[in-house]
């Protein structure tokens, strides 16, 4: 079935780096884009950015500029997050997800990735 | 960026109840991209509802949405046990999403 599969929990000092992956499977990974959506404990869900697994295009929000890189291995089907310079405002659940462009929607999720940063 | 304000914050309702969910937008949203979710605690969101109103594939019926410009609704009718969660709004301008900050439906 279709499904995105991403890496553990992860425990970060501040200003340390994290990358997250997010694999893929039961759909063309190339098909669509991967977008990266994150929730602070108790809080809403914020978007990231996106990038384009064909390409490796990348759009990120201005929020994130200059501390995050979405990359991806076409041969693996995973898509990667990396966020840096840590701060502990960054501690939260990182969803990947994947876009259906035709109304940009996000209709399969991963299960979540909670980075803590301490 | 489009701003979406959800109301009302928390919503107590009982079982069989109907629901009525807003999400208004601080701009004009194309009805194409705006879309609401589901989640329940320790959860990822589940898409119910894209294009304003096509339900998602597997949503149940008594889930409907509507509106258009700025001001868009999620309704709920007949409340099953399984539909108390949080309901989140999501709109794409200028290739820039956001959501609205969620309306927690509680049994009451």
């Amino acid at each position: 079935q279709v499904q995105l599969v991403q890496s553990g929990a992860e425990v970060k000092k501040p200003g340390a780096s994290v990358k997250v992956s997010c694999k893929a499977s039961g759909y063309t990974f190339n098909g669509y884009y991967m977008d990266w959506v994150r929730q602070a404990p108790g809080q809403g869900l914020e978007w990231m950015g996106r990038i384009n697994p064909n390409s490796g295009a990348t759009n990120y929000t201005q929020k994130f500029q200059g501390r995050v890189t979405m990359t991806r291995d076409t041969s693996i089907s995973t898509a990667y997050m990396e966020l840096s310079r840590l701060r502990s405002d960054d501690t939260a659940v990182y969803y990947c997800a994947r876009l259906v462009t035709l109304y940009d929607v996000f209709d399969i999720w991963g299960q979540g990735t909670m980075v803590t940063v301490s | 960026e489009i701003v979406l304000t959800q109301s009302p914050g928390t919503l107590s309702l009982s079982p069989g109840e109907r629901a009525t969910l807003s999400c208004r937008a601080s701009q004009s949203v194309s009805s194409r991209y705006l879309a609401w979710y589901q989640q329940k605690p320790g959860q990822a969101p589940r898409l119910l509802i894209y294009g304003a109103s096509i339900r998602a594939t597997g949503i149940p019926d008594r889930f409907s949405g509507g509106g258009s410009g700025t001001d868009f609704t999620l309704t709920i009718n007949r409340l099953e046990p399984e539909d108390f969660a949080v309901y989140y709004c999501q709109q794409c301008g200028s290739s820039v999403i956001t959501f609205g900050q969620g309306t927690r439906l509680e049994i009451k």
